[in-house]
This record gives C-alpha cells, sequence and structure tokens, in this order.
C-alpha cells in the first residue's frame, strides 16, 4: 500500500534556529500533501496545504513566514520551521493523497515528527 | 466551514465487549466522505474505517462498523468484541472534494482486562 516516510522522527533545536521537516511519498507521487500540527492530548490542526508546483495554501492564523512549506517534487514536500522558538515545540504529522487510490481513498500518513525548542 | 465534534473526551470498554463512539458533522455539501482514524500511542494515524455519503449502506472492516445517518449528520463507530490492542485515541474526520481531513478533538478509549 500507499507509505509515507517522515524524517525526522524527533529533533531538538535551540531558540532561534530553523529545522527543516521532511514528507516523502515512497511509493507513489503526491501531488497534493497536507501539515497538520498536534499538541499533546489535542486533535491533528490542518497548517497548510501542499501542492507539487505551486505555493501552499495555509490556514487562517498560520505564519507562512514562520512555517515555510516547499513542494518541489511529486514525492517530497518539506516544512520548515524558521527561527523557531519554544511555542513551536509541537508534534508535526504530513498526509499525502494518493491519486490512483481514488480522491478521498489515499490519505496516507506520516509517522510525525516531534520538535521540542529549547 | 464543515465541523466535526466527537461529544466523548473518554470512553472505557472491558475486554470482549462492544463500545459505540459518537461523532456529528456539520456540512452543507451533499458530497463528502467520513472516516475514523485511530492513533496509539505511537501518534501513527491507522484508517480504521471510512464511509461514502452518498452509500447508504453502513461501511464494515471486520469488528469496526459505523452507524451513518446522513440526515441527522451522525456517524458513529462500533467496536465489537474489544482487545486491548484496540485502545487508543479514535478521531472522527470528515473530507469533501480532494480537500485535507477536518479531524474532530478525539476520544480516548481504554480497554479494561
Amino acid at each position: 500500500g500507499a507509505v509515507v516516510s517522515q524524517h525526522p522522527s524527533w529533533v531538538i533545536c535551540k531558540s532561534g534556529t530553523s529545522v527543516k521537516i521532511e514528507c516523502r511519498s515512497l511509493d507513489f507521487q503526491a501531488t497534493t500533501m497536507f501539515w497538520y500540527r498536534q499538541f499533546p492530548k489535542q486533535s491533528l490542526m490542518l497548517m497548510a496545504t501542499s501542492n507539487e508546483g505551486s505555493k501552499a495554501t495555509y490556514e487562517q492564523g498560520v505564519e507562512k513566514d514562520k512555517f515555510l512549506i516547499n513542494h518541489a517534487s511529486l514525492t517530497l514536500s518539506t516544512l520548515t520551521v524558521t527561527s523557531a522558538h519554544p511555542e513551536d515545540s509541537s508534534f508535526y504529522i504530513c498526509s499525502a493523497r494518493d491519486p490512483d487510490q481514488g480522491q478521498h481513498y489515499g490519505y496516507t500518513f506520516g509517522s510525525g515528527t516531534r520538535l521540542t525548542v529549547v | 466551514a464543515q465541523t466535526v465534534t466527537q461529544s466523548q473526551p473518554e470512553m472505557s470498554v472491558q475486554e470482549a465487549e462492544t463500545v459505540t463512539l459518537s461523532c456529528t458533522y456539520d456540512t452543507s455539501e451533499s458530497d463528502y466522505y467520513l472516516f475514523w482514524y485511530k492513533q496509539p500511542p505511537s501518534r501513527q494515524m491507522i484508517l480504521v474505517i471510512r464511509q461514502e455519503a452518498y452509500k447508504q449502506q453502513n461501511a464494515t472492516e471486520n469488528r469496526f462498523s459505523v452507524n451513518f445517518q446522513k440526515a441527522a449528520k451522525s456517524f458513529s463507530l462500533k467496536i465489537s468484541d474489544s482487545q486491548l490492542g484496540d485502545a487508543a485515541m479514535y478521531f472522527c474526520a470528515y473530507a469533501n472534494s480532494g480537500y485535507a481531513l477536518n479531524f474532530g478533538k478525539g476520544t480516548s478509549l481504554l480497554v479494561t482486562p
């Protein structure tokens, strides 16, 4: 079945530095990828929709200059947290849609990245 | 905007028993899809079951089944013969026209021996 690989699984960075998270579709081409953020014991909140070859669409309240999303190929989307601060500490999850599985059957999730900013 | 509501923050069930998790949603669309996802402590999102809104027949996957009431905008999940491995966070989700999944707040399911 469709597999999405997300790296790193966890990362600790110093306040003020930037961190890049990668999301790869391993056995299918994902024209659309989604980035979510999840705080402890809470739900997944959509941050942005990433479309290959075009600019990402950000949800209201998400700072596009802080959370840079790049979807340069059909198998890779990256989320860069710039000038990270402790409040950016969270669990970030990507999801990719496999068009071959039908419009709504192909939501596959990465394993998530736990970001801690110290 | 579509909203998904899970009114049970926590549920508990004994092994081998049956439990039902509730979910309601709000939408003005006629064509959409509903999902239940399981998130164990590993935090990997696992698809449990999905339902197309245009299908009247309730979806089933082994011990998991749904009660889809379109007019009432209700989409509950029934877990039969509960197992210890079913303990997890369960999220109800809505999707329309290939857009991102919209999740409810989740229900934490505890399974006791």
